[in-house]
């Protein structure tokens, strides 16, 4: 059975910085593309950013480049997402969520950890 | 930016409904990478559509998708009261980025 399971949020000051995680356990972690896309309250997804199954290449979207940093370790089938510089408008579901073979859509979903940046 | 959905759509179980996500030439109409997902309150968007118009092994065929030009459509037929959900499309941007829809509730009168 397929589980994403996200930890690390929480409720932070504007400016800080947050670490999310996500482990994964049910299918082939480490030949997946993953990706974390947030929600904020009451609105659409957004699509945060993405490590390959390598590790080395990552995509990031405009809104949080330069303020996010994602990375997995593979050998215990962890993703994570290092948030800096947090802006109120950074307070959202953060999911993390599994690519199908590079084909821009999304199998695997995790039930989403809170992230609120209040002062 | 974020592909443009219908805030609501409704119907009376056993009819359709259909909701359409518009963006532009640079993603919905230049790639057949359209997506759509159902999201209940509080949990995990699931992924129903995929490619433009293919379902997930478990998904009804009540459930389908089209796309024309710039805009995709999902159709769902003889709807159910377990079709009442958030329903978000989602596609490729090009240049490595992914972009979803502003969403649509659909609420089974």
């Amino acid at each position: 059975q397929v589980n994403l399971v996200e930890s690390g949020g929480g409720e932070v000051q504007p400016g800080r910085s947050l670490r999310l995680s996500c482990v994964a356990s049910g299918f082939t972690f480490k030949s997946s593309n993953m990706h974390w896309i947030r929600q904020a309250p009451g609105k659409g997804l957004e699509w945060v950013g993405c490590v390959w199954y390598d590790g080395f290449t990552k995509y990031y979207a405009d809104s949080v480049k330069g303020r996010a940093a994602i990375s997995r370790d593979n050998s215990r089938n962890t993703l994570s997402l290092q948030m800096s510089g947090l802006r109120v408008e950074d307070t959202a579901v953060y999911f993390c969520a599994r690519e199908v073979d590079t084909k821009m859509f999304f199998d695997y979903w995790g039930q989403g950890t809170l992230v609120t940046v209040s002062s | 930016s974020a592909l443009t959905q219908p805030p609501s759509a409704s119907g009376s179980p056993g009819q359709s409904v259909t909701i359409s996500c518009t963006g532009t030439t640079s993603d919905i109409g230049l790639y057949d990478y359209v997506s759509w997902y159902q999201q209940y309150p509080g949990k995990a968007p699931k992924l129903i559509i995929f490619e433009v118009d293919k379902r997930p092994s478990g998904v009804p065929d009540r459930f389908s998708g089209s796309k024309s030009g710039n805009t995709a459509s999902l159709t769902v037929a003889g709807l159910q009261d377990e079709d009442e959900a958030d329903y978000f499309c989602g596609s490729y941007g090009g240049s490595n980025n992914r972009v979803f829809g502003t969403g649509t509730k659909v609420t089974v009168l």
